[in-house]
């Protein structure tokens, strides 16, 4: 069955460190987007790309980064330089623009 | 930029209908789409409307008045899985890949 795969599903890591959540899709979907959700916020975008080796920044893409380098794949990078990093990490890839995205699970990254 | 207001809760019973509203401002429209999330749950895609009008999809519904810059889903015979958070979402502009999102409307169903 064709879906996106996000690992792993919780995340746990000492401030000031790094960390890597992984994001992978089977359903040749061009477009892959990361979102972030706290509680009582909603889903506010990090990053997109559009196509492999493209990606654009979404409203809150500070202290994040991203690669892709393959259509597949779409990992997020949370540096030590994001604030308040606990949350909710959802991946998402659509085949068209705006409609009919497919999520992923999610990661819960903490921050201790 | 773009805004989308929901109401944060909404409660219902069992067997009944809930309609869950969505008022947006936008520059330019592109269509009005829906998701579901359980809690702990990955968002699910509901339903699309680009045009006025109602979409029907089983016991879910999703209606649009973009002269009204306004929609809501409409949700019959009401079961207990339907507790969730209901999201609308707009995107960003024309062609564009980006959806912003309201902060979503958690239905309670109660027996």
């Amino acid at each position: 069955d064709g879906g996106i795969t996000q690992s792993p599903k919780y995340l746990f890591r000492k401030e000031g460190q790094n960390v890597t959540l992984s994001c992978e899709q089977n359903l040749n979907h061009d477009a892959m987007y990361w979102y972030r959700q706290d509680p009582g916020q909603g889903l506010r975008l990090i990053y997109y790309s559009q196509i492999v080796n493209d990606f654009q920044k979404g409203d809150i893409a500070e202290g994040y980064s991203v690669s892709r380098e393959k259509k597949e794949s779409f990992p997020l990078t949370v540096t030590s330089a994001q604030k308040n990093p606990t949350a909710f990490y959802l991946c998402a890839s659509s085949i068209r623009e705006g409609y009919g995205y497919t999520f992923g699970s999610g990661t819960r990254l903490t921050v201790v | 930029g773009q805004s989308l207001e929901q109401p944060s809760e909404v409660t219902a019973v069992e067997g009944a209908i809930v309609q869950i509203n969505c008022t947006y401002q936008t520059s330019g429209f592109y269509g009005l789409s829906w998701y579901q999330q359980h809690d702990g749950g990955a968002p699910t895609f509901l339903s699309y409307n680009a045009l006025d009008g109602l979409e029907e999809t089983g016991r879910f519904s999703s209606f649009l008045s973009r002269s009204d810059s306004y929609g809501y889903l409409l949700l019959q015979e009401l079961q207990m899985k339907d507790s969730a958070s209901y999201f609308c979402a707009l995107p960003s502009g024309a062609g564009s890949y980006q959806l912003t999102f309201g902060k979503g409307t958690k239905l309670s169903v109660i027996p």
